[in-house]
């Protein structure tokens, strides 16, 4: 079963960048690579996502390795607002339709 | 202004009293999907909706039913809710292209304590 692996959690510094890293080794060709966000008591935003090549966007930017088993998302300057759960999230195209599997998430510190 | 709802926000029941919560979103997005998180097991996909009248099982659908008779309401029913449903449930909704990312739109969550 398609599954994404990440650490528990990390810590930054203010102002310097995070690299929050995760594995997808059982990912399929068709599956786009998404992250999420979870600030404390709301829900989930989006974040970024990609299929194969590097992506950039206001809020972050995606890496994604040459044989898509693994992905880091990539916060240039962290800030205190920052601090998060960050969600490592395939997307599964199956019979026309999309299922979402999460993973359980890195939890994010930011240190001032 | 662009949102998904859900209500209740908290819900306090017993054992097998049968309970809807409502998630709407007014956005003209085709996909919806419901997700509970727990802790240790991040957010797991209970159903989702590709459109009207279209559902399908996500991963833990047992004990739960959903409908979409209309294109901006995706209710999640729990017939008898048992205590291994006490949750945090979240409903999304997103375009549905085929193509592209499509971003998802998270509503605020509905707490569940099942007693």
């Amino acid at each position: 079963d398609a599954k994404t692996t990440q650490p528990n959690s990390m810590e930054s510094n203010e102002e310097e960048p995070v690299h929050l890293p995760c594995n997808h080794s059982t990912i399929s060709g068709t599956d786009y690579i998404h992250w999420y966000r979870q600030l404390p008591s709301q829900g989930p935003e989006y974040v970024i996502h990609g299929l194969t090549s590097n992506v950039n966007n206001r809020m972050a930017s995606l890496a994604i390795a040459e044989d898509r088993k693994s992905s880091t998302l990539i916060l240039h300057r962290a800030t205190l607002r920052d601090a998060a759960v960050y969600y490592c999230i395939l997307r599964r195209t199956t019979s026309g339709t999309y299922k979402y599997i999460f993973g359980t998430g890195t939890r994010l510190k930011v240190l001032a | 202004e662009a949102q998904v709802t859900q209500n209740p926000r908290y819900l306090i029941t017993v054992t097998g009293k049968k309970l809807t919560v409502t998630c709407s979103q007014n956005m003209n997005h085709e996909y919806m999907s419901w997700y509970r998180q727990d802790p240790g097991l991040g957010l797991r996909q209970i159903y989702y909706s590709m459109n009207v009248e279209v559902t399908d099982k996500g991963d833990v659908p047992e004990g739960y039913k959903v409908s979409r008779k209309e294109k901006r309401n995706f209710p999640l029913i729990l017939e008898s809710p048992s205590p291994n449903q006490t949750s945090l449930y979240f409903c999304a909704s997103s375009l549905f292209s085929g193509t592209s990312g499509n971003e998802q739109f998270f509503g605020p969550g509905t707490r569940l304590t099942v007693l």
